[in-house]
């Protein structure tokens, strides 16, 4: 089985832009989470999805959104883009609702540089 | 809120020798899973390894093993016989037992370096 794939790997973009990053998770898993990871802040998480609904959202302002389609593929959007946003996007597929025991499976990330 | 601590931003560990990386949370939960993953340079996060607070005995997975103590909240991961393969970042991470859906909650990472 192939493993999750994250398009585009890397990005630079300037302040103010939007951009919007793409999820493909492990075939058959129908729950797709996404977190930011910084030096400063760690990992830290955004939302997830399952069924093509956001079921928990972490604490970030709501220029990050998401959407999931029929297919369990993801996007995230990020809008009016501030330097502070250049992170590693990750995102991570479980078979089920992500809660409990269910190892989620990340993927390589988007790098994204914002000037 | 839970937070996780890992108070080693960095480790080294000569080739064949063992290692002991530590892990700390902070929960006001009885039931909750952690786990151990790790994120070599440039490549995929992977799960090393994960324990169930209600069980008492220590995970363990090939040269992976943790040393759980519920009482001091503490998680830390022994690595035997290090390998090359071994260096990455590692990150221990928190997650409620509750059946619905919930986020990993991470610490900020250890960075190992293996040395040969």
């Amino acid at each position: 089985k192939a493993g999750v794939t994250q398009t585009p790997r890397y990005l630079i973009k300037t302040r103010g832009q939007q951009v919007t990053l793409s999820c493909s998770p492990i075939s058959g898993h129908r729950s797709v989470s996404w977190y930011q990871q910084t030096p400063g802040q760690g990992l830290q998480f955004l939302f997830e999805y399952f069924s093509e609904t956001q079921r928990n959202k972490g604490n970030f302002p709501g220029r990050f959104s998401g959407r999931q389609f029929s297919n369990s593929r993801s996007e995230m959007n990020v809008s009016t883009l501030e330097l502070g946003d250049s992170a590693l996007y990750l995102c991570a597929s479980t078979q089920g609702i992500a809660g409990g025991s269910e190892t989620q499976y990340f993927g390589p990330g988007t790098r994204l540089l914002v000037l | 809120a839970q937070t996780v601590t890992q108070s080693q931003p960095e480790m080294s560990v000569q080739e064949a020798e063992t290692v002991t990386l530590s892990c700390t949370y902070d929960t006001s939960e009885s039931d909750y899973y952690l786990f151990w993953y790790k994120q070599p340079p440039s490549r995929q996060m992977i799960l090393v390894i994960r324990q169930e607070a209600y069980k008492q005995q220590n995970a363990t997975e090939n040269r992976f093993s943790v040393n759980f103590q519920k009482a001091a909240k503490s998680f830390s991961l022994k690595i035997s016989d290090s390998q090359l393969g071994d260096a990455a970042m590692y990150f221990c991470a928190y997650r409620t037992l509750n059946s619905g859906n919930t986020p990993l909650v991470f610490g900020k990472g250890t960075r190992l370096s293996v040395i040969a």
